[in-house]
């Protein structure tokens, strides 16, 4: 099945600097969604966006997509210290299920 | 509403011993989902129920069972627990279809030791 591998596994960024992650995966998909993890928690949803979107915003966050090179990026922009978290891509499989890659582990330093 | 509740939070087994990890949402959501999440990996699916009275396997079903009890309620079982299940798990529940077009809502986990 296929798999959203996120790039790079871990990011240690100053507090107020912007962190940028990527996802990529290997076959055609509808949509990719990402997802954080604080420690010890259980995953939320962040954003979805479709196949047909390039470019999503939710308050800081803004994710591209770019289908050609089958790749999608999630940028935090001025990062907080609650920012710190695990970040998990997660796209459709054959059978519509969802697959998680294994994660970007954000540390913001103060 | 509580959204997804998962018991017990934490539980040690020994190899051979059975249990039941519980999952409720309160969301009227139909779909639900059990995950296991191993050190440094996402999460890999092991069974969902994509509406009450139906389940499927997931990426890793083996050694595991489930229940979708009614809407509300979706549990797994391990009828014999080995250190392979050592690990963290995570329920899940969508409104409508399945995840890959719908957010997932996430429990808080179930930290299981087998021993």
């Amino acid at each position: 099945s296929q798999q959203g591998e996120e790039d790079p596994q871990a990011l240690s960024i100053q507090e107020g600097e912007n962190a940028t992650m990527n996802c990529s995966y290997k076959t055609s998909i509808n949509n990719l969604q990402w997802y954080r993890q604080n420690s010890g928690r259980g995953l939320v949803h962040l954003i979805l966006i479709r196949s047909n979107e390039r470019e999503k915003h939710s308050g800081r966050l803004r994710v591209t997509l770019d289908t050609s090179k089958k790749s999608s990026s999630l940028l935090i922009t001025a990062s907080r210290a609650a920012d710190t978290a695990s970040y998990f891509c997660a796209t459709p499989d054959r059978d519509d299920k969802i697959i998680f890659g294994k994660g970007t582990r954000l540390h913001i330093l103060p | 509403n509580a959204g997804v509740t998962q018991t017990p939070k934490f539980q040690v087994l020994k190899t051979g011993q059975s249990m039941t990890l519980q999952c409720a949402q309160d969301m009227n959501h139909n779909s639900m989902y059990w995950y296991r999440q191993d050190p440094g990996m996402g999460l890999r699916l092991i069974y969902y129920s994509a509406s009450e009275g139906t389940t499927d396997k997931g990426e890793v079903p083996n050694g595991y069972n489930v229940s979708r009890l009614n809407k509300r309620e979706f549990s797994l079982r391990l009828e014999s627990a080995a250190p392979s299940q050592t690990s963290v798990y995570f329920c899940a529940s969508t409104r409508g279809g399945l995840a890959n077009t719908d957010t997932q809502y996430f429990g808080p986990g179930t930290r299981l030791t087998v021993l």
